[in-house]
């Protein structure tokens, strides 16, 4: 089994160049979503889906955009980087919407982006 | 806002010492999870606890929630190496059910 599947491992942008960020489960999950992790500052919530079609901000949606257009992809879009965005990247993904099941997240192995 | 508090942040001890990480919040959680996280990795699910007093076992390590269920803590008895990682407690604090993260305990056992 594959599970959550990222790429790319790494990325080093320039700033203002735009990028994508894949993210591929094949567990036929409702719940996506991506997250960001820098040092001290723990998992943040960038954007989520409940299931295709249907897209929603997290607690830091600013700079990065998100589509669904299928239940198996979920992809992170950097419309023009910026060195704040120099983070580590995490797509996640669920079988149901956290909180009402108490269902686990299943991550990726991550995207290490640097923008210089 | 909801936040999860984990103290300590960095845990530097010998192997076959005996730790104990906590997670703390003002907030009452439905329930409360745990992950470990490996260097390069994403973050994997150790437990979920989700009963005020519950008490879960996994090999060495004890996990408790809170009577209140705005707390837990995990204790590892005679640490290895292997346990080395990141943990982070996870409560479903968020809009939509979403996972809050702690900002996570770094733990390191040397051999």
């Amino acid at each position: 089994n594959a599970g959550v599947t990222q790429t790319p491992k790494f990325q080093v942008l320039k700033t203002g160049q735009s990028m994508t960020l894949q993210c591929a489960q094949d567990m036929n999950h409702e719940y996506m979503s991506w997250y960001r992790q820098d040092p001290g500052m723990g998992l943040r919530l960038i954007h989520y889906s409940v299931g295709a079609g249907i897209t929603d901000q997290g607690e830091v949606p600013n700079g990065y955009n998100v589509s669904r257009s299928t239940t198996e992809d979920f992809p992170l879009r950097l419309l023009s980087a910026a060195p704040s965005q120099t983070s580590v990247y995490f797509c996640a993904s669920s079988y149901s919407i956290l909180g009402r099941s108490n269902e686990k997240l299943f991550f990726g192995s991550g995207t290490q982006l640097s923008v210089l | 806002t909801q936040l999860l508090e984990q103290s300590p942040q960095f845990l530097s001890i010998q192997e076959g010492e005996n730790l104990t990480v906590y997670c703390n919040s003002s907030s009452v959680f439905s329930s409360l999870q745990w992950y470990r996280q490996e260097p390069g990795e994403g973050p994997v699910l150790l437990v979920t606890v989700v009963t005020g007093g519950e008490v879960k076992k996994l090999k060495r390590l004890t996990f408790q929630f809170g009577d209140a269920r705005k707390d837990s803590s995990l204790h590892i008895t005679a640490a290895q190496p292997g346990d080395t990682g990141l943990y982070l407690c996870a409560g479903d604090g968020g809009s939509q059910g979403n996972l809050i993260f702690g900002k996570g305990t770094k733990l390191s056992v040397k051999p």
